[in-house]
Formats: structure tokens, sequence, C-alpha cells
């Protein structure tokens, strides 16, 4: 089965903050998602990569980075964190491919008081 | 840009009996896959099942089925023999064949009753 590991379950940081969200799987996919989810709003594609030291933007990529040093990992940057960036984060991966699912970590639950 | 739309922000349905969630989508792609995934109260998302755009045969798997409308754009999950444990949030997912991201609807919350 994929693995894909959040760090966190629950973080809790202040406004103005360097936040790091890190994602690792197992499975050696070549692409890796971050999403944040929010009420009413389902998944919104942050960033995504498609390769060690690739990146793209998603729909909403203002107030993040990413960064994807080894293939496994995949990490979110928020850097300067601020309360409007309080919620979950989801972070997946897939394999390259026609009809390849995306698989899902447990998501983060991030609040910025 | 592609648009799913899920009309339904919440579902109820009695244990035992079938409800189906509904989908659209907006694309002007031809090759395109459509995705159903469920994240129960636990938080992982898991996927449900999976539609090719370029087959006629609507997906199954056990208890769950699809509607696919191609011309219509339509996408609907059916739950047969509805369960406890199929409480969940469902979202429904595009992704078009070139891409390697999907787009998500807002999700519907489904309560099964016992």
């Amino acid at each position: 089965d994929v693995k894909v590991t959040q760090s966190s379950r629950y973080l809790v940081k202040r406004t103005g903050e360097k936040v790091f969200l890190e994602c690792v799987q197992d499975m050696d996919h070549e692409n890796m998602f971050w999403y944040r989810q929010d009420p009413g709003l389902g998944l919104r594609l942050i960033y995504f990569s498609y390769d060690v030291k690739m990146k793209e933007k998603g729909d909403i990529p203002e107030g993040y980075s990413v960064s994807r040093e080894k293939k496994e990992r995949f990490s979110l940057i928020l850097e300067s964190a601020s309360t409007n960036q309080t919620s979950m984060y989801l972070c997946a991966s897939s394999r390259t491919g026609q009809n390849q699912p995306q698989h899902f970590g447990d998501g983060t639950r991030l609040s910025i008081l | 840009a592609q648009t799913v739309t899920q009309s339904q922000p919440e579902m109820s349905v009695q244990e035992a009996e079938t409800v189906t969630l509904s989908c659209t989508y907006d694309t002007s792609e031809s090759d395109y896959y459509l995705f159903w995934y469920k994240q129960p109260p636990s938080r992982q998302m898991i996927l449900v099942i999976r539609q090719e755009a370029y087959k006629q045969q609507n997906a199954t798997e056990n208890r769950f089925s699809v509607n696919f409308q191609k011309a219509a754009k339509s996408f609907s999950l059916k739950i047969s023999d509805s369960q406890l444990g199929d409480a969940a949030m469902y979202f429904c997912a595009y992704r078009a064949g070139s891409a390697r991201q999907l787009t998500f609807g807002s999700g519907t919350q489904l309560t099964v009753l016992p």
C-alpha cells in the first residue's frame, strides 16, 4: 500500500512565523501535490511537483512556496504565516500515467494565531 | 478552466438504502478522467472509483457505481446497500488527460442513518 506521511496532524503557529509542512511518500511516485481544504470550497491546489527540484503553481500559490530536494519528500513553506492561512493542508502523490489516482496523507490542521 | 460542481452540500440515506451523489463538470477536453474520493471522519482521503472518459461503460466497484453521461458532463455516484461506514465527505474530481493535477468539487457530506 502507498504510504503518504505528513509530519504533523496539528500545528499552531503565530502570525509572521515561517512554517514548514513536510510530506514523505514511500512509493517512488513522480508527482507530489499540496492542497488546502476549507469548508464549502473543497480542495484547492497550491503547488505540485513532477520531479526533483521541479514545481508548478496551482490555483492558489500566493503566500506559499515549496521545495522538493529528494523524490520522496515535498515541503510546503509559509514564508510569513497569516491568519487567513489557517486551514487543513493535504499532501498527495501519484505515479505519472493516464488513470493513476492520487494517494493522500492524513492532513495537517494548521492554526495561525 | 475546468470546473467541478457538486450541488448537494449534504445528503442523508437510511442504512441499506441507495443514494446518488451528483457531480457535473465543465471542460472542452475530449480526453479526461473522473474520480470519486471519500474522506471519512479520520480524514484520510481514499479513492472510491474512477472513470475514463473514452469508456462508455460505467465503472463499478462492489456497492459503488457511477452514471457517466458524457454529453451532459455528469458523473454521479451511486451507493447501494448503504452502510454506516459509508458516512463521509465525498469529493468528485476531474483530471484532463494531459495533466497531472486534479480539480475537485466542493464535496458532499453523506450521513447514514441507522
